[in-house]
């Protein structure tokens, strides 16, 4: 059965140490993955949808690309403001996120 | 444009007791979906509706949750009895579904949740 795995599962970062985020599935391969943001006692907010392998998509501080197997979730520069944890899931069938990470940015 | 509105926010009840969630999608949007999250993990689709229809409820536990979603707008969630096992947030999202439109990529947009705790 497939998996989302997210990783690392949590990440601490000095403001402006730029990271990334890695979500995969554990059987078949990537066919479009959704990003999401979420803030403690609030309910997901969406951030980017990637339709195929090699698209990648920008907002902001963060960076989402695609390939056949994984998604990377590149934060550059971070600010304490994208303390978060980030969520993906593909985008069909159970639409099953993925445990997150959870990333706290310091000043 | 009002968003996914979900109450309670809060509900803390005793084991065995009855709990009911109500959802508001996003006006227009015909596909909705209750998930349950647990502290620290990812959010777990429970089911879905397409209008009034519930396409995919393979992971409802039907012995004691049930869900309706009268006219294909607002929707209920309920458990009874609830066990200590329920404490979790119970999450209410909404979509327009693939295809909506030009603008639309597919995207859930999320209510805020209601933290359920059982005593």
């Amino acid at each position: 059965e497939d998996q989302v795995t997210q990783s690392p599962e949590a990440l601490r970062l000095q403001e402006g140490e730029s990271s990334s985020l890695n979500c995969s599935y554990t059987v078949s391969g990537l066919r479009g993955l959704f990003w999401y943001r979420q803030d403690p006692g609030k309910g997901p907010e969406f951030l980017f949808t990637l339709y195929s392998a090699g698209e990648e998509k920008e907002k902001e501080r963060l960076k989402a690309t695609l390939t056949k197997k994984e998604s990377f979730l590149h934060i550059t520069a971070p600010k304490p403001e994208d303390s978060a944890t980030y969520l993906c899931a593909p985008p069909w069938g159970k639409l099953q996120f993925g445990a997150g990470t959870q990333v706290v940015v310091t000043p | 444009e009002a968003g996914v509105v979900q109450s309670p926010r809060y509900k803390i009840i005793e084991k065995k007791q009855p709990v009911a969630f109500w959802c508001n999608p996003i006006s227009g949007h015909n596909t909705l979906y209750w998930y349950l999250q647990n502290l620290g993990q990812g959010p777990e689709l429970l089911i879905r509706y397409e209008n009034e229809e519930a396409v995919d409820d393979s992971q409802l536990p039907k012995d004691r949750f049930s869900a309706e979603r009268l006219k294909g707008v607002d929707s209920t969630l309920k458990i009874q009895p609830a066990e200590l096992g329920d404490s979790a947030v119970y999450l209410c999202a909404s979509s327009l579904g693939w295809g909506g439109g030009p603008a639309n990529t597919g995207e859930l947009f999320f209510g805020e949740g209601s933290r359920l705790t059982v005593l």
